[in-house]
């Protein structure tokens, strides 16, 4: 089957960098896309790898590596406001049109 | 409009009942999504449209489940005789065109606010 395996829970201090990983069993996808949601709202999106390699978009970078089915979501000088649910995408190549979201990392930062 | 709408954002229903949910994209945006998310659960996909055409429903839980889109603006999600396992938050997402291999701007899925459903 199809699926993304994230950690169900991580937590760190203020201004610490994190990384939220996320493993999948699929043939074939177009790209590893990431998402944010706050508890009550709705998800936004984060940052997108269409290729191998690290994407950087402020203090949030995202990395795949379709050789390792592994990608991750890294989250430096972390701010309270991180505090929230990220979730990991791809959308197959083969069979049907379906994104597959993962299980979702829920990332508690402390002061 | 400035973001993706839903409506509504709330609906208690009973048992049996039929609900509509309605979602209103960005304007110009093609794409148009539609998501389930129990809570604290991942979303679960459930259609997409590509203009006013759904090529694919088999993400859509049963056939009491139906989604149509008009205009290639709004669009409707059905569910018909609902059960409790219904309950959830529908999500709805746009983007300016469907998610392709080459990065673009043009495939950031845009969520609206989600609308609750539960069924009693």
């Amino acid at each position: 089957g199809q699926s993304l395996e994230q950690p169900s829970e991580v937590t760190a201090v203020e201004g610490a960098i994190v990384q939220i990983n996320c493993t999948y069993q699929t043939s074939g996808f177009y790209g590893l896309s990431w998402y944010q949601q706050h508890d009550g709202g709705a998800p936004t999106f984060l940052s997108y790898n269409a290729l191998d390699g690290l994407e950087e978009t402020g203090r949030f970078s995202s990395f795949l590596s379709r050789s390792d089915s592994y990608g991750y979501l890294l989250l430096q000088e972390l701010q309270m406001k991180d505090s929230a649910s990220y979730f990991c995408a791809v959308l197959p190549t083969s069979g049907t049109y379906k994104y597959i979201f993962g299980t979702g990392t829920r990332l508690k930062v402390l002061a | 409009g400035a973001g993706v709408s839903q409506s509504p954002s709330n609906k208690v229903t009973e048992k049996g009942k039929d609900v509509e949910l309605r979602c209103d994209p960005i304007s110009g945006h093609t794409a148009l999504y539609w998501y389930r998310q129990s809570l604290g659960q991942g979303l679960e996909f459930l259609i997409y449209f590509q203009g006013n055409s759904a090529p694919d429903k088999s993400g859509l839980p049963s056939d009491r489940f139906s989604a149509e889109r008009t205009g290639g603006s709004v669009s409707t999600l059905t569910i018909q005789r609902t059960q409790q396992e219904d309950s959830a938050v529908y999500l709805c997402a746009s983007s300016f065109e469907v998610a392709g291999f080459h990065r673009s701007s043009g495939d950031t899925q845009y969520f609206g606010p989600g609308t609750r459903l539960t069924v009693l």
